[in-house]
């Protein structure tokens, strides 16, 4: 069945950078997009943007501009998000997920929890 | 941006009764583009609903959508204790939408 599994948990000091990786299994890579999604500890849901491995387009969201990457490798069927220059406030689980164009996050992967901590 | 407001914030209710949730767009969502998830504590998000009510593969029928427009409602008919969780709408299908509302965190009384 369609999986997404998340590399591990992180600890950075401000002002570093982290990439998350999202290995997807299970299905055909280039046939959806892969979302990305932010969760701050106690609060709620927060979309950073998209990557289509297809078409190669990809989709960051205004506030996320200039501070994030999202790229992938489709041999290896694994999307990533790069995070640069942390804040304390990008403390957060980060989740990746699929979508088919114009359909709903049908699978997400576990979470990865970075951590920005001097 | 299409900004959701969900309602209430917090929906305490014993096992076996109904519960209403509600979610409001800012402005008409096309197509009924809209979600539902489940969220339990510590565990990513599940979809539910989509569509505005269409059941995902392998969800209760207790569970259901309705609305349109700028008005979405989740039903839950009869509460199970996996039930209690938080439940976000959300807005897809075209950017720079997939907004999230605030979630609705439904406890047990």
């Amino acid at each position: 069945q369609a999986q997404l599994v998340q590399s591990g948990a992180e600890v950075k000091k401000p002002g570093a950078s982290v990439q998350v990786s999202c290995k997807a299994s299970g299905y055909t890579f280039t046939a959806y997009y892969v979302h990305w999604v932010r969760q701050a500890p106690g609060q709620g849901l927060e979309w950073m943007g998209w990557v289509n491995p297809r078409t190669g387009g990809t989709k960051v969201a205004q506030r996320f501009q200039g501070g994030v990457t999202m790229t992938w490798d489709t041999s290896i069927t694994t999307a990533y998000m790069e995070l640069r220059r942390l804040r304390s406030d990008d403390t957060a689980v980060y989740y990746c997920a699929r979508a088919q164009g114009g359909r709903a996050f049908d699978v997400w992967g576990q979470g990865t929890m970075v951590t920005v901590s001097s | 941006e299409i900004v959701l407001t969900q309602s209430p914030g917090t929906l305490s209710l014993s096992p076996g009764e109904r519960a209403t949730l509600s979610c409001w767009a800012s402005q008409s969502i096309s197509g009924s583009y809209l979600a539902w998830f489940q969220q339990k504590a510590g565990q990513a998000p599940r979809l539910l609903i989509y569509g505005a009510s269409i059941r995902a593969t392998g969800v209760p029928d207790r569970f259901s959508g309705s609305g349109s427009g700028t008005d979405f409602t989740l039903t839950i008919s009869r509460l199970e204790p996996e039930d209690f969780a938080v439940y976000y709408c959300q807005h897809y299908g075209s950017s720079p939408g997939f907004t999230f509302g605030p979630g609705t965190k439904v406890d047990i009384k």
